[in-house]
């Protein structure tokens, strides 16, 4: 099975930072990953698809990028509205969800 | 619309068999794949298993001896049954329909369902 690892565990930022999360994955899964913000309480909501796209009605101060086993989700300057956990998930083979990173204001 | 809702019991004994179903609406079952994925308290999202539109299944490895996924598309409900339930079991169990590759995405997610393990 292909293991996701998330880096940092948790991250605490100010408002209009740059953030960059990580998630490394144990073999190559050739572009084939999302990602997901989690808010409590709420399911998981589609950000970035395939490693690099952002779903429709998604600011455009979120983006991804990645290739191999290291991918990146970048948000240009955070908002206090994106306090939330975030997930990586790939689909190259089989499925996986990274353990997640939790994003705080600082 | 595209729907998906989780129904089943909120509690369940040590030891006995989860039983979940997810009705969706605004697609059919034989396009579309559904996943079931869950959240203990607290914790990060677990990837369960997949039915696909085709009626193929495959199960995350650590959950295969248990569980066991299978659907009636006439009626637009996929099932989930899973044995030998610990507390450790304790979740929030997602239904989803995820699709995703360079072309596109489709990506639908129930509210979930609180299950806890306790006797």
């Amino acid at each position: 099975d292909i293991q996701m690892t998330q880096s940092p565990s948790v991250l605490s930022a100010s408002v209009g930072d740059r953030v960059t999360l990580s998630c490394k994955a144990s073999q190559n899964i050739n572009k084939n990953l999302d990602w997901y913000q989690q808010k409590l309480g709420e399911a998981p909501k589609l950000l970035i698809y395939f490693t690099n796209n952002l779903q429709t009605g998604i600011p455009s101060r979120f983006s991804g990028s990645g290739s191999g086993t290291d991918y990146t989700l970048t948000i240009s300057s955070l908002q206090p509205e994106d306090v939330a956990t975030y997930f990586c998930f790939q689909y190259n083979s089989g499925y996986t969800f990274g353990a997640g990173t939790k994003l705080e204001l600082k | 619309q595209v729907q998906l809702k989780e129904s089943g019991p909120g509690l369940v004994q040590p030891s006995q068999t989860l039983s979940l179903t997810c009705t969706v609406a605004g697609f059919s079952l034989t396009s579309y794949n559904v996943h079931w994925v869950r959240q203990p308290p607290g914790k990060g999202l677990e990837w369960m298993g997949v039915i696909w539109n085709t009626g193929g299944t495959r199960y995350n490895s650590a959950l295969k001896s248990r569980l066991s996924i299978s659907k009636d598309t006439s009626k637009s409900q996929v099932f989930l049954k899973m044995n030998s339930l610990q507390t450790e079991d304790t979740a929030t169990y997602y239904c989803a329909s995820l699709h995703s590759s360079y072309m596109g995405y489709f990506d639908y997610w129930g509210q979930g369902v609180m299950v806890t393990v306790s006797s």
